[in-house]
């Protein structure tokens, strides 16, 4: 019964492709966030969305877009992959409000070669 | 813009030594305040968490008190374990969690036996 699951947990693909992540949750919250986590472990909101509004970090490429079909889903779609979007991504999720601790996924490590 | 700084490490400390974890914030708000610990291979999991000045957070023998004063959110502990060996993440939310979690750098801590 896991809370936040993403997949997949490892994802190599080569520059200019294109690929998605995908995370659920089953704990009935209304925000879900991206994170991504680079090589020194440094952790950095990318998106928050929940039915009523998508928050874009400024700094995060509009080659990134988030995609929600419904309210326990929150895929990651990544056009033209490059060297540097390697690293951890992790899902989270929460009710709303600022707080309500994040319950995040395993995360998903992607290799851009 | 919100901000955490927290001590780099990593801190390596024998068992049964004395924890503290240095964490200190900025934000324009009235923040809500955590700590998340990330397990080698693993997502982050909440450690504890304080909502307004004066509380205090407690879990698994870790301690942290919201200090409005000083800004501060510091960790400690009073008996490390060789199963506390991990990283540390002080984090922040504000405007009600809409722009995610603001996050320190973390501190790798080891513990030897």
């Amino acid at each position: 019964d896991t809370a936040v699951s993403q997949t997949p947990k490892y994802l190599v693909t080569q520059m200019g492709n294109d690929k998605s992540i995908k995370c659920e949750q089953n704990l009935g919250h209304d925000t879900m966030y991206w994170y991504k986590q680079d090589s020194k472990k440094f952790l950095k909101i990318m998106f928050s969305y929940n039915n009523k509004e998508l928050i874009i970090n400024e700094t995060v490429p509009n080659r990134f877009s988030p995609k929600s079909p419904d309210k326990a889903h929150l895929n990651l779609h990544i056009n033209s992959l490059e060297l540097g979007d390697s690293a951890v991504y992790f899902c989270a999720s929460s009710p709303s409000g600022g707080a309500y601790e994040q319950y995040f996924g395993p995360g998903t490590r992607l290799t851009v070669t | 813009g919100n901000s955490v700084t927290q001590m780099e490490g990593p801190v390596t400390l024998s068992e049964e030594a004395f924890l503290t974890i240095n964490c200190t914030y900025t934000a324009t708000g009235y923040p809500s305040l955590f700590w998340y610990v990330q397990y080698p291979g693993e997502g982050l999991q909440l450690l504890l968490k304080a909502t307004k000045a004066d509380d205090k957070g407690s879990n698994k023998g870790f301690e942290a008190t919201y200090r409005k004063e000083t800004t501060s959110f510091h960790l400690e502990k009073g008996s490390v374990q060789v199963s506390d060996s991990a990283v540390y993440f002080c984090a922040l939310s504000d405007r009600g969690g809409a722009d995610g979690l603001t996050f320190g750098k973390g501190t790798h801590l080891i513990i030897q036996p």
